[in-house]
C-alpha cells in the first residue's frame, strides 16, 4: 500500500504557482520522497526528490517540512501543459525497499 | 537517446482470449518492472526484473499472468486467458540499477499498452 496521501483532484490557474500537499507520517529516516507526474495517455515522468533538504530543479521545487512528515510539490508558473496526475511517493534508496509504489495521485487541472 | 518502447500500442480482446505485450528497455538498463494501472488508479507493480532473474513478483496473478525477459534485455508480458478486470494500461518501466536511475533512483516509463478485454 502506498504510504502517502494526496487530495486527489486540485485546480491551479495558468501563470500562478500550483502548490500540491503530501502527506507521509510513516516516513522511515533512509527514505526519500519523490514525485512523478503522468500526462494524459503518457507514463509517469519523474519530476524530483529529496530526503530532508528542500530541492529545486528546473521543473520543481520540493519542499519538506522539518519532522519529513508531509512535503509541498511546488510548479512556479504553471502552464496548460502542467494539468496532470501528480504521485507522491516515499521509498528507500540503496538500502532496500526499492519498490516505486504509487497511490492515487492529485489530479491538477491547469486553467486559463 | 531511445527511451522505453512498448507495442502495442492498444489491444482490443474478447474475453478468455490471450495477449501479450512486448517491452525493450533502454539500452544497457538492467532492472525492468511491469506494471497495470486500472482506469482512475495509480500503476501498480506486477513484476521486477533483474537482468533475467525476478526479483519481485508477489502481486502478479500468476494463475493468468506470465512475464519473462529470457535474455535480460527486452521483455513479454502474458495473459491467458484474459479477464474483463485485466482491462488496463499496461506500463513497461526501466531503470540502470534496483535504486533506479544514478543520482536520483527514478524509473523510466514507456507510453503504455492499453488493453480493452470485451
Amino acid at each position: 500500500d502506498a504510504k502517502t496521501t494526496q487530495p486527489p483532484s486540485m485546480d491551479c490557474a495558468e501563470g500562478r504557482a500550483a502548490n500540491l500537499p503530501c502527506n507521509h507520517s510513516t516516513i522511515s529516516g533512509n527514505e526519500y520522497v519523490y514525485w512523478y507526474r503522468q500526462i494524459h495517455s503518457q507514463g509517469p515522468q519523474y519530476i524530483i526528490h529529496g530526503l530532508k533538504n528542500n530541492e529545486t530543479n528546473e521543473m520543481a521545487s520540493l519542499i519538506i517540512t522539518e519532522d519529513r512528515k508531509s512535503s509541498t510539490l511546488i510548479l512556479p508558473h504553471a502552464t496548460l501543459r502542467d494539468t496532470a496526475v501528480y504521485y507522491c511517493i516515499v521509498r528507500a534508496l540503496n538500502t532496500g525497499g526499492f519498490k516505486t509504489i504509487f497511490g492515487a495521485g492529485t489530479r491538477l487541472f491547469v486553467k486559463a | 537517446e531511445a527511451g522505453v518502447a512498448q507495442s502495442p500500442r492498444y489491444k482490443i480482446i474478447e474475453k478468455r482470449q490471450s495477449v501479450a505485450f512486448w517491452c525493450n528497455p533502454i539500452s544497457g538498463h538492467a532492472t525492468l518492472y511491469w506494471y497495470q494501472q486500472i482506469l482512475g488508479q495509480g500503476p501498480k507493480l506486477l513484476i521486477q526484473f533483474q537482468n533475467n532473474g525476478v526479483v519481485d513478483d508477489s502481486q502478479l496473478p500468476k494463475d493468468r499472468f506470465s512475464a519473462e525477459r529470457l535474455k535480460g534485455v527486452d521483455s513479454t508480458l502474458k495473459i491467458q486467458p484474459a479477464k474483463l478486470e485485466d482491462s488496463a494500461v499496461y506500463l513497461c518501466a526501466s531503470s540502470p540499477t534496483p535504486s533506479g536511475g544514478p543520482n536520483t533512483g527514478e524509473l523510466f516509463f514507456g507510453e503504455g499498452s492499453r488493453l480493452t478485454v470485451l
